[in-house]
């Protein structure tokens, strides 16, 4: 049973426009998420993360929003950048720091 | 400061032989993580270990797997008698402490392809 999915495999954005990637998560108990990007051949690297305290995180380009009720997170990159062509995972935990719980990843491609 | 190094990058082992997979964490982590990605699947954890301990191996085949992390030296992931299912990329992360707030970072994986 998925407790967190990425329900696109992959997504293409032209360079300088909005990427956005989603995330559902079925686990309510969840109150810790983050993004982590992975180019082939390297391990995931983190890029940011955001509580259940918050709705919105914000980090240069990368701009992380919660919504609680639909259970959906969402990483918005604006501008996209040809280098931020990679694999993005979403990942959540619990109160009780249980092992982070990854989806499958959605493989970004920014087109020049 | 190197970040999480992980050898061998590449392992290629036949049915029913042993794969030992090495971890060392990032200098001033105590904290290491195994996680295994199948193919186009995300990343399961494994086995969180602090030095000499297996706090949560939760994520592990009861058999053929175990994992430590001695006083000295890397954290080991050993796989006996693989079979082609083992077959995936295993990835070490590390971090200082155990608290959500402290990144965990990851090793580039060692690549397990069994014939």
């Amino acid at each position: 049973d998925q407790q967190v999915k990425q329900n696109s495999p992959s997504l293409s954005v032209q360079e300088g426009r909005i990427s956005i990637l989603n995330c559902d998560y079925t686990n309510s108990m969840f109150d810790y998420f983050l993004w982590y990007k992975k180019y082939p051949a390297e391990g995931p690297t983190f890029l940011i993360s955001i509580s259940s305290i918050k709705d919105k995180n914000e980090d240069g380009r990368f701009t992380v929003f919660l919504n609680k009720s639909a259970k959906h997170l969402s990483l918005h990159i604006v501008p996209s950048q040809p280098g931020d062509s990679a694999v993005y995972f979403c990942a959540a935990s619990d109160p009780r720091n249980t092992p982070l719980v990854f989806g499958k990843g959605t493989r970004l491609s920014v087109i020049a | 400061n190197a970040g999480v190094m992980q050898n061998p990058r590449h392992l290629v082992r036949r049915r029913g032989q042993e794969a030992r997979l090495r971890c060392s964490p990032m200098k001033g982590h105590s904290h290491v993580y195994w996680y295994r990605q199948l193919p186009e699947e995300g990343l399961k954890f494994m086995v969180y270990l602090q030095k000499e301990n297996i706090i949560d191996e939760s994520g592990m085949p009861k058999e053929r797997f175990s994992a430590e992390f001695p006083k000295e030296g890397p954290s080991i992931l050993r796989i006996q008698q693989v079979v082609r299912g083992d077959s995936a990329a295993y990835f070490c992360a590390s971090s200082r402490a155990r608290d959500r707030g402290d990144t965990q970072y990851f090793g580039p994986g060692t690549r397990l392809t069994v014939l």
